[in-house]
């Protein structure tokens, strides 16, 4: 079945670093990702919407210049977190959806820690 | 734009027992149905959809889920739980035309007790 790898699982950043989170589709082309964000207990909040080739479209309230979403291949999607700070420590995980049965399928996700 | 309401943050059963994991939806134009699971520190692993066609739908692990359109619901059930069933459990919906995104709900914390 189709197949996303999210790495790293878990990562612990200083404060005023950036941190970068790949997503790949390892079996399936994907034209579209999708990046959540899921606070502990909590669903998982839309961050954005990445096409192969062209610009992320961003939820309302997600600063773009923060969360730099780069879709540069059918298999890779990255998300850079610039100039961490604790709020951003959160769970992310990534979504590629795959055209040929209309599902979706889901990386691990990735644990930041901002200290 | 859709939402997607799960009646339930928390459900406790015994093992072996019979649950239903409620969920219901709005939406003014159809929509695709989803059923996923996640384990602690992990991502989605999807039981179930409905695309179209037999309004009951089976997935992994024994559970299955009914599409009712009257009611817009689309709960999830299984007829014997065990306890590696405990789980976060998310039911999503997404616009057959249009944005492609999943819109999720709250999700249900299933806890099987032995």
């Amino acid at each position: 079945g189709a197949v996303v790898s999210q790495h790293p699982s878990r990562v612990i950043c200083k404060s005023g670093t950036s941190v970068k989170i790949e997503c790949r589709s390892l079996d399936f082309q994907a034209t579209t990702m999708f990046w959540y964000r899921q606070f502990p207990k909590k669903s998982l909040m839309l961050m954005a919407t990445s096409n192969e080739g062209s610009k992320a479209t961003y939820e309302q309230g997600v600063e773009k210049d923060k969360f730099l979403i780069n879709h540069a291949s059918l298999t890779l999607s990255t998300l850079t977190v610039t100039s961490a700070h604790p709020e951003d420590s959160s769970f992310y995980i990534c979504s590629a959806r795959d055209i040929t049965n209309y599902g979706y399928t889901f990386g691990s996700g990735t644990r930041l820690t901002v200290v | 734009a859709q939402s997607v309401t799960q009646l339930d943050s928390q459900v406790p059963v015994f093992e072996e027992a019979p649950v239903e994991l409620r969920c219901n939806y709005s939406s003014s134009v159809s929509v695709y149905l989803f059923w996923y699971v996640q384990y602690p520190n992990q991502g989605l692993q999807l039981l179930l959809k409905y695309l179209s066609g037999s309004t009951l739908v089976k997935g992994i692990n024994g559970f299955e889920a009914e599409f009712n359109k009257s009611q817009t619901s689309f709960h999830l059930r299984k007829p014997s739980v065990h306890i590696s069933d405990t789980a976060e459990y998310f039911c999503a919906v997404r616009s057959i035309q249009g944005a492609q995104k999943l819109v999720f709900g709250q999700g249900t914390r299933l806890t099987i007790n032995p």
